[in-house]
């Protein structure tokens, strides 16, 4: 059964720094990746989709790479300002047609 | 410039209550979804429909309904609620799911619904 960890759950840095958020999968057998932001009370945002024959996907400020053969998949976010506070979580399609399994997300914030 | 709409935002139902959680999507997206958040659990594939007329279960099935006569509308039915239904709604869609894969998801803003 594929499982998606999120590590760290919480980060807290000053704005202005790169920072790397890691998404780890137990099912190499992937499509695809996405990225997703989630801000307080609100629905989730797609930052980026990244599928299993690329290896980067980059928006504006953001960067995500994706290493099947290890599970993982980082999203880089370089310059980091306030707005940037958000819980981001990664998911992957769990096998059957339709689900998309998440991981559990984690919570960053950007100090001024 | 809608895409995703859910209504209502909020609900209190009391238990045994029914009640209709709807979505609406403006893109012509064959795939639609529903997700529950719940704090520790993260997000749970309730029931996903691959076009008009085809639906399906996820995870967690049990106490919901839904159907889908149109491309546009997902409407999710909780024939009677019970407190372990309370919960963040989400409302999910893509252009073209394809074997093992959604596409891109489009979340809609949720509905926060609470059963006392």
């Amino acid at each position: 059964k594929q499982e998606v960890t999120q590590i760290p759950a919480a980060l807290s840095v000053p704005e202005g720094e790169n920072l790397v958020l890691n998404c780890s999968f137990t099912d190499s057998a992937i499509y695809n990746l996405q990225w997703f932001r989630q801000d307080p009370g609100k629905g989730l945002t797609s930052l980026l989709l990244i599928q299993s024959s690329q290896r980067e996907q980059t928006s504006g400020r953001l960067n995500a790479s994706l290493d099947k053969s290890s599970g993982r998949s980082t999203l880089y976010i370089a310059a980091s300002q306030p707005g940037d506070s958000a819980t981001y979580l990664c998911a992957v399609p769990g096998g059957s047609q339709g689900n998309l399994i998440f991981g559990k997300g984690t919570k960053l914030s950007v100090k001024p | 410039n809608a895409g995703v709409t859910q209504t209502p935002k909020f609900q209190v139902l009391k238990t045994g209550q029914s009640m209709t959680l709807q979505c609406a999507q403006d893109m012509n997206h064959e795939y639609m979804s529903w997700y529950r958040q719940d704090p520790g659990m993260g997000l749970r594939l309730i029931h996903y429909s691959v076009g008009a007329g085809i639906t399906d279960q996820g995870e967690v099935p049990n106490g919901y309904n839904v159907s889908r006569s149109t491309t546009e509308d997902f409407p999710l039915r909780l024939l009677s609620a019970a407190p372990s239904q309370t919960s963040v709604y989400f409302c999910a869609s893509s252009y073209s799911p394809y074997r093992g894969s959604t596409g891109e998801l489009f979340f809609g803003e949720g509905s926060r619904l609470t059963v006392l």
